[in-house]
């Protein structure tokens, strides 16, 4: 199938520890991967993303790998701060035909207390 | 800001009722997307429009459908509304097709009373 699996929350770091975020995929090819980030009572916000193997998106001092053997794009960030609590969410591209969309693991939740 | 609005904000109804959920894409943006996201069951894909025509259905229920008119803004009308429809509807848009970048609202928190 075309799915998004990622670690189950929620993850409560302190603050200056390290994050990693599971998230592996199932696809057929090799489809666009993305982190979206949603801080509370907002809408997502693409976080990065990484378009081929090996491909590293990073942004705001969080990074993924692309990594096509183990289907995975794991997030991670080496000192989490207070404010990147949120929700996170691993999704991939789907395209079928003509159409296309973002295909969404469950989210993680994320608490980072001072 | 993401430049996507969505209204209203909250709304709280009955089974039963029908109500109509607004969306105003980013300028420019062809592209608009619908999101239903609940506790259960994450952040579904609902229905993607582009430049007014539809592109891609999702887990859509029946009872639900929109539209995109020409000035590129969108409608979700959701009718004989169930408990279970309660969640958090957002819209996203998108400059052109393929890139998986979207740019989401805040939503819009459906209570079913």
């Amino acid at each position: 199938g075309n799915s998004v699996t990622q670690m189950e929350g929620p993850v409560t770091l302190s603050e200056e520890a390290f994050l990693t975020i599971n998230c592996t995929y199932t696809a057929t090819g090799y489809p666009s991967l993305f982190w979206y980030v949603q801080y509370p009572g907002e809408g997502l916000q693409l976080l990065l993303k990484a378009t081929k193997a090996d491909d590293k998106g990073s942004n705001k001092g969080f990074e993924a790998t692309y990594r096509k053997e183990t289907t995975s794009f794991h997030l991670e960030k080496g000192s989490v701060q207070v404010s990147d609590s949120a929700v996170y969410f691993c999704a991939r591209h789907l395209r079928q035909g003509g159409s296309e969309k973002l295909v969404f693991g469950k989210g993680t939740k994320l608490t980072v207390n001072p | 800001d993401s430049g996507v609005t969505q209204t209203p904000k909250h709304l709280i109804t009955a089974t039963g009722q029908r109500v109509t959920l607004r969306c105003s894409p980013r300028s420019g943006d062809l592209s608009v997307y619908w999101y239903q996201q609940s506790l259960d069951q994450g952040l579904q894909f609902l229905i993607q429009y582009y430049n007014g025509e539809e592109r891609a259905k999702g887990n859509i229920l029946e009872r639900f459908s929109a539209q995109q008119f020409p000035d590129l803004h969108s409608e979700l009308n959701l009718s004989s509304l169930e408990l279970g429809d309660s969640a958090l509807y957002f819209c996203a848009s998108s400059v052109r097709e393929g890139t998986g970048e979207l740019f989401f609202g805040e939503g819009s928190r459906l209570t079913v009373l």
